[in-house]
C-alpha cells in the first residue's frame, strides 16, 4: 500500500534561521509530488510540484525552495525564514492522472518568531 | 478568474442533526469537483469526486451533489456524529489539471 510521511510535525524557528521539511512516499514509483501551504481561513496554496527527480516547478515566487533528490523524497527548504513563512505545510502525492486525487501527509506546523 | 467559494465559513450543529455545505465555483474548463475532509492539524482526505455528468454521489452519511449548469455543489451530512467535526474543502480541477481550492467550511458538532 502507498503511504506518505512528512516531518517534523511541528517546528518553531527564529526569523532568519534555515528550514528543512522532508516528505517521503512509499509503495509507489515516480509519483507527482506537491508542497502546499495552508493559512488560517484560506484555501491551500500550491508552492511547488515535481513530476520527477530534479524536476521542480514553482508556483509562487517566495522565500522557499524545493528539491527532489530521490524519486520518492521531496524537501522544502529556506535559507532564511521570514515571519510570513509561518503556516501549515502539507506534502502530497497524486494518484490517478485523470481524477487527480491527492493524498496528503500529516502536515508540518511552522511558527516563525 | 478561476475561483471556488464555500459557505458558510463555519457551522455549529448538534449531534444527530443534518447539515448542508455549499460550494460555488467559476472554473473553466471544468474537469471534476472533489470534497475533502480535514481534521484539525491533519492533512485533507478525499470524501468524494464529482465529474461533469454526475449529479449525486454518496459515501456513507455524506452525499455530494453537483449542478454543472449553475456551477454549484453541496455536501450533505446526515445524522451528524462528533467525528464529523472538521473542515470540509471543495476543490475544482480545471482542464489543465490545475486545482482551485476553496477556503473550506469549519463544521463543529456539539453533543
Amino acid at each position: 500500500s502507498q503511504t506518505i510521511h512528512q516531518w517534523p510535525a511541528t517546528l518553531v524557528q527564529p526569523v532568519g534561521s534555515p528550514l528543512s521539511l522532508e516528505c517521503t512516499v512509499e509503495g509507489t514509483s515516480n509519483p507527482n509530488l506537491y508542497w502546499y501551504r495552508q493559512a488560517a481561513g484560506r484555501g491551500l496554496q500550491l508552492l511547488f510540484y515535481s513530476v520527477g527527480i530534479g524536476q521542480i516547478s514553482s508556483e509562487v515566487p517566495q522565500n522557499l525552495s524545493a528539491s527532489r533528490p530521490q524519486d520518492r523524497q521531496f524537501i522544502l527548504s529556506s535559507k532564511k525564514l521570514l515571519l510570513s513563512d509561518s503556516g501549515f505545510y502539507l506534502c502530497a502525492y497524486k494518484r490517478g492522472e485523470i481524477t487527480g486525487e491527492l493524498f496528503f501527509g500529516e502536515g508540518s506546523r511552522l511558527t516563525v518568531l | 478568474k478561476n475561483q471556488v467559494e464555500q459557505s458558510p465559513q463555519s457551522l455549529i450543529i448538534l449531534e444527530g442533526k443534518n447539515c448542508t455545505l455549499q460550494c460555488n465555483y467559476t472554473v473553466s474548463p471544468f474537469s471534476n469537483l472533489r470534497w475533502y475532509k480535514q481534521d484539525t492539524g491533519r492533512g485533507p482526505v478525499s470524501l468524494t469526486i464529482m465529474t461533469f455528468s454526475e449529479n449525486t454521489k454518496s459515501n456513507g452519511r455524506y452525499t455530494a451533489t453537483l449542478d454543472a449548469d449553475t456551477k454549484q455543489s453541496s455536501l450533505h451530512i446526515t445524522a451528524s456524529q462528533l467525528s464529523d467535526s472538521a473542515s470540509y474543502i471543495c476543490v475544482v480541477s480545471a482542464g489543465n489539471y490545475q486545482l482551485i481550492w476553496g477556503a473550506g467550511t469549519k463544521l463543529i458538532i456539539k453533543p
